[in-house]
């Protein structure tokens, strides 16, 4: 069974700049989410999907980031713009559905902010 | 508010050691999930364990183990005879049974097992 994929794995951009990354969940999970990793913290939850809906995103900065996920599989986060303290592991992780707590993570997409 | 403390921010041992993690955590809720995580360096949060706050029982897992403590709150986990594919970053976790799958993390123990 193929795992979360997620691309770019590294991404470098300068503040202000916009960025956007990519998760596909395992196939069939209808729960998706996305978590900032900061240095030397635990993941935070920034948002989580059921199907296309947004289940919860209380955590998002919502005057820079937003995601989607339109046809409830793919999903995408963006950045726009981008500050310095945004540099952090972005790790997406599927669940068969939001009342099953083992979630499945990604390996994650390193940004750096300059 | 709901909180997991793993105070113990690295440790480093000598393979075939035997190494615990702790791990505290805080609510005021009475029904709630604890997890482990272990996140090796390709980066993927691997789940481990999860436990409900109605069963203190511990459990063994081959060279694992985890000890819960209703009363001090707390959620150890052991690794029996340590081995280098054990070093990683391991996170304790929480979740409550209202917001099950909002998941909350600490801040994670780094592990180095050395040959």
């Amino acid at each position: 069974e193929a795992g979360v994929a997620q691309s770019p794995r590294y991404k470098i951009i300068e503040k202000r700049q916009s960025v956007a990354f990519w998760c596909n969940p395992i196939s069939g999970h209808a729960t998706l989410y996305w978590y900032q990793q900061i240095l030397g913290q635990g993941p935070k939850l920034l948002i989580q999907f059921q199907n296309n809906g947004v289940v919860d995103d209380s955590q998002l900065p919502k005057d820079r980031f937003s995601a989607e996920r339109l046809k409830g599989v793919d999903s995408t986060l963006k950045i726009q713009p981008a500050k310095l303290e945004d540099s952090a592991v972005y790790l997406c992780a599927s669940s068969l559905s939001q009342d099953l707590y083992e979630q499945y993570f990604g390996p994650g997409t390193r940004l750096t902010v300059t | 508010a709901q909180k997991v403390t793993q105070a113990q921010t690295e440790i480093s041992v000598v393979e075939k050691e035997d190494v615990t993690l702790d791990c505290v955590y805080e609510t005021r809720d009475t029904t709630y999930y604890l997890f482990w995580y272990k996140q090796p360096p390709s980066g993927e949060l691997v789940f481990l364990i999860r436990r409900n706050s109605f069963d203190e029982q511990n459990e063994i897992s081959g060279r694992y183990s985890w000890n819960f403590q209703k009363s001090t709150s707390s959620f150890n986990f052991t690794i029996t005879a340590s081995q280098v594919v054990d070093s990683a970053v391991y996170f304790c976790a929480l979740a409550l049974y209202s917001s099950a799958s909002k998941i909350i993390f600490g801040s994670g123990t780094r592990l180095s097992i050395r040959p």
